[in-house]
């Protein structure tokens, strides 16, 4: 089974509207973490948010937040009051704690397009 | 904050000859580093696991003899693509891991490789 999917290859999003971005894991680890990351053309990898397994609070940055759904195994990423500069590849990654301390597994990626 | 830089960002060469990709922590030891590869519009593959002071840990299906990596010193990891051939042509990108207790890991801005 795959332990990371993103079943959205593309969404699009009117400029100002919020926008979800889905991710269901796997893993048979009871600690965990997921990532979401923004990887614009140019390529770099842009941190967006993190949430441990343990955390009972949905972790929020800014204009990024997280729907965790332990039961279901699901992350999705709601990005609020989306804007042009939110265009780009978004990557949804697990940690596992049994393996290597940062080696994330990532999810196939979704790309969105923000519309003026 | 953290920053990991690589380099070179853009390197092309010609087919059968050995290219080398730097990965350093510029503010951070990092006893752990990953390589992952990304073809264009796909996700990031892990291809190896960089261990300080020891081999690395390749994944599955990834040539060790091919893509050599080398962890000398808790700032700096090497990847050197041997006999690079076109189908090596590709986005590498690295990322670090220090005391890392759970959040953000430092990725570098990836390199692309193009081999003609």
């Amino acid at each position: 089974a795959q332990k990371i999917t993103q079943t959205q290859p593309g969404m699009f999003v009117q400029e100002k509207e919020a926008v979800t971005l889905d991710c269901t894991y796997d893993t048979s680890d009871q600690s965990y973490g997921l990532f979401w990351y923004k990887q614009p053309s140019s390529g770099e990898m842009i941190f967006l948010i993190y949430q441990g397994s343990y955390d009972e609070q949905n972790a929020t940055e800014g204009r990024y937040s997280l729907n965790f759904q332990k039961a279901r195994k699901s992350a999705n990423l709601v990005i609020s009051a989306s804007q042009l500069g939110d265009s780009a590849m978004y990557f949804c990654a697990l940690h596992e704690r049994s393996t290597s301390y940062g080696k994330l597994t990532f999810g196939q990626g979704t790309i969105l397009t923000v519309h003026p | 904050g953290a920053v990991v830089s690589q380099h070179p960002s853009w390197v092309i060469c010609k087919s059968g000859t050995s290219v080398k990709i730097e990965c350093r922590s510029l503010d951070f030891q990092a006893t752990t580093m990953f390589w992952y590869r990304q073809f264009p519009k796909q996700s990031l593959m892990l291809m190896a696991t960089s261990n300080e002071g020891s081999k690395a840990t390749y994944e599955q299906g990834v040539e060790k003899d091919k893509f050599l990596i080398n962890h000398a010193s808790l700032t700096l990891s090497t990847l050197t693509v041997t006999s690079a051939h076109p189908e090596d042509s590709s986005f590498y990108i690295c990322s670090a891991s220090g005391n890392f207790g759970g959040g953000e890991l430092f990725f570098g801005e990836g390199s692309r490789l193009t081999v003609l």
